[in-house]
């Protein structure tokens, strides 16, 4: 079957930096995405990988490991605004998206 | 970028009764449409996905007697939830990729019905 991996919650400090792990075993890969969801809000578009690598985008950058089946997010300089869940989207061969759970990040002063 | 408009953002209906959600691309031409369902501390599941002018693909699990989608034109797709219960109580949200399949989704605002 088809599987993806993250936390289910994670607390941080404002300020600081904060890693959000994702996991995935899918029936082939065509690119992995992270979205930000905040309460009762629909998912906004963060990032998407396709190759191994770092991609930074100002605050937040993701990184991908094809051979692992591995990616995180990484959010610095931390703000309350970022208390969300982040939600990580695998593309398998069929362009299907396969969704985990999410990670509700807690941001604490 | 592309704005997906969807209507109403809540709705409270009686058991038994239809909802339609709509939602319109304002900006672009959206062959297809996807369709998902989130209850509280769960992630995003997939309904069924429409597109323009042929009959919606439905995930398995889902009933299409019940759940109705009808996607007429290139910038209109509805959800017609008929004869709702309250374990229909979910937030629903359409999303189209524009630019293709490996593409960013772009969301509407979602849907908050509550079924009593």
């Amino acid at each position: 079957g088809q599987n993806i991996d993250q936390p289910t919650e994670m607390t941080a400090t404002e300020g600081a930096i904060v890693q959000i792990n994702c996991t995935y075993q899918t029936s082939g890969f065509n690119g992995l995405f992270w979205y930000q969801q905040h309460a009762g809000e629909a998912p906004t578009f963060l990032s998407y990988n396709v190759l191994d690598g770092l991609e930074e985008k100002g605050r937040f950058s993701s990184f991908l490991s094809r051979s692992k089946g591995y990616s995180y997010l990484l959010l610095k300089e931390l703000q309350m605004k970022d208390s969300a869940s982040y939600l990580c989207a695998v593309l398998d061969s069929n362009y299907q998206l396969i969704w985990g759970a999410g990670t509700k990040l807690i941001i604490k002063p | 970028g592309a704005v997906v408009s969807q209507h109403p953002s809540w709705v409270i209906c009686k058991s038994g009764t239809s909802v339609k959600i709509e939602c319109r691309s304002l900006d672009f031409q959206a062959t297809t449409m996807f369709w998902y369902r989130q209850f509280p501390k769960q992630s995003l599941m997939l309904m069924a996905t429409s597109n323009e002018g042929s009959k919606a693909t439905y995930e398995q699990g889902v009933e299409k007697d019940k759940f109705l989608i009808n996607h007429a034109s290139l910038t209109l797709s509805t959800l017609t939830v008929t004869s709702a219960h309250p374990e229909d109580s979910s937030f629903y949200i359409c999303s189209t990729n524009p630019g293709g399949d490996n593409s960013p989704l772009h969301f509407g605002n979602g849907t908050r019905l509550t079924v009593t």
